[in-house]
């Protein structure tokens, strides 16, 4: 089966650097996500990482460490609009994505 | 290029109604899945579906749930004679017909999620 960890809530100031954690355990690992979560809003994706090492996109980059089990998600320069949950997931069987509960995030002024 | 469609956005049922959910996915894309979304929990897989045919349901409730996704027109999620617990958000994610193999390799597209509450 498949079981993630990630912190409820974080909070951080605009223009700081926030990094959201992520631990997961899972048969056969194939990948995994991030994704971005407005309130009310449709998850869009973030990242994918499928080898160890940091993939940077932007102000967004994604770890992974396989042999950890853990993933983190760095954003950088952070501005209001990044106030949103945060999603982690990975592949469950051929066909679905298990997500994490999310890591609601709030940057203050 | 429209994304995924969904409607209503916001559906209210009496207990015992019926709620039918309904997904347009993105041009070209032929896969289809539905995913439920209680507060404070996270996304759950219901339903993965092709063109006339659902691929794999082992996430859906075995009564009162069904799913299809006919050769014209959106996908439908249905629910029958609905209880409170059925309150949730449903949202349908869509993605390209893969060449690659591998679902690892196809990031889903989300629709903006219907949110179902039953009184």
């Amino acid at each position: 089966g498949q079981n993630i960890d990630q912190p409820t809530e974080m909070t951080a100031t605009e223009g700081a650097i926030v990094q959201i954690n992520c631990t997961y355990q899972t048969s056969g690992f194939n990948g995994l996500f991030w994704y971005q979560q407005h309130a009310g809003e449709a998850p869009t994706f973030l990242s994918y990482n499928v080898l160890d090492g940091l993939e940077e996109k932007g102000r967004f980059s994604s770890f992974l460490s396989r042999s950890k089990g853990y993933s983190y998600l760095l954003l950088k320069e952070l501005q209001m609009k990044d106030s949103a949950s945060y999603l982690c997931a990975v592949p469950a069987g051929a066909n679905n994505l298990f997500f994490g509960t999310g890591t609601r995030l709030t940057v203050i002024p | 290029n429209a994304g995924v469609m969904q409607n209503p956005r916001h559906l209210v049922r009496r207990r015992g109604q019926e709620a039918r959910l309904r997904c347009s996915p993105m041009k070209g894309h032929s896969h289809v899945y539905w995913y439920r979304q209680l507060p404070e929990e996270g996304l759950k897989f219901m339903v993965y579906l092709q063109k006339e045919n659902i691929i794999d349901e082992s996430g859906m409730p075995k009564e009162r749930f069904s799913a299809e996704f006919p050769k014209e027109g959106p996908s439908i999620l249905r629910i029958q004679q609905v209880v409170r617990g059925d309150s949730a958000a449903y949202f349908c994610a869509s993605s390209p017909t893969s060449g690659t193999g591998g679902f690892a390799n196809e990031k889903l597209f989300f629709g903006s999620g219907t949110q179902l509450s039953v009184l």
